[in-house]
């Protein structure tokens, strides 16, 4: 058990509709994390939070934000939400905002848009 | 563009026998690279890391190898375990870019008994 907690596990939704992802991360972790995994695909990061702040976007769509509230759990919002959108997504914590620790998964939320 | 490759989607290794997963990349700002194993319905496992500094790391049946010359690492197993059965992902991050990991596709490993 990595610590990081995401709910919900299972999320089945239709085209152009929104949903909401949430991670809490480790205790203690102040740096969030989300990934997103495609089929048979490495996972692609898509944006970093650190103490309530972004610090940086990957490769992040414009129908897509995120936050990260004063508890340091962490919301992915998907909006308009397009067959392609389907994936795993992922979220990691760290203690810190740069290097040193290595990143710690939760199990993800599989999203399936139909 | 693909910076970290895993060429190799598959790989099986008798048990007891080494295992031996590659990873190449092309980014010659990275400098700090990691191995995570993956279980069905479940997160990526941190496993080991390796800084640009060093050409070896170990941690127990785990050793990673840092070729920067050729921009190669690669993960050895030994002796190898049907545990050890899982999807192995490579990543690798630069000074500066907070552990934005950059991921390969995996190797699904698999131990046969």
């Amino acid at each position: 058990d990595s610590g990081v907690t995401q709910t919900p596990k299972h999320l089945i939704t239709a085209t152009g509709q929104r949903v909401t992802l949430r991670c809490s991360p480790r205790s203690g972790d102040l740096s969030v994390y989300w990934y997103q995994q495609s089929l048979d695909q490495g996972l692609q990061f898509l944006i970093h939070y650190y103490n309530g702040e972004e610090r940086a976007k990957g490769n992040i769509l414009e129908r897509f934000s995120a936050q990260q509230f004063p508890d340091l759990h962490s919301e992915l919002n998907l909006s308009s939400l397009e067959l392609g959108d389907s994936a795993l997504y992922f979220c990691a914590s760290s203690p810190v905002a740069g290097g040193g620790s290595p990143l710690h998964f939760g199990n993800g939320t599989r999203l399936t848009v139909t | 563009d693909q910076q970290v490759k895993q060429n190799s989607p598959s790989l099986s290794v008798q048990e007891g026998r080494i295992s031996i997963l590659n990873c190449d990349y092309t980014n010659s700002m990275f400098d700090y690279f990691l191995w995570y194993k993956k279980y069905p319905a479940e997160g990526p496992t941190f496993l080991i890391s390796i800084s640009s500094i060093k050409d070896k790391n170990e941690d127990g049946r785990f050793t990673v190898f840092l070729n920067k010359s050729a921009k190669h690492l690669s993960l050895h197993i030994v002796p190898s375990q049907p545990g050890d059965s899982a999807v192995y992902f490579c990543a690798a991050s630069r000074s500066g870019s907070a552990r934005q990991l950059t991921f390969g596709s995996g190797t699904q490993l698999t131990v046969l008994p």
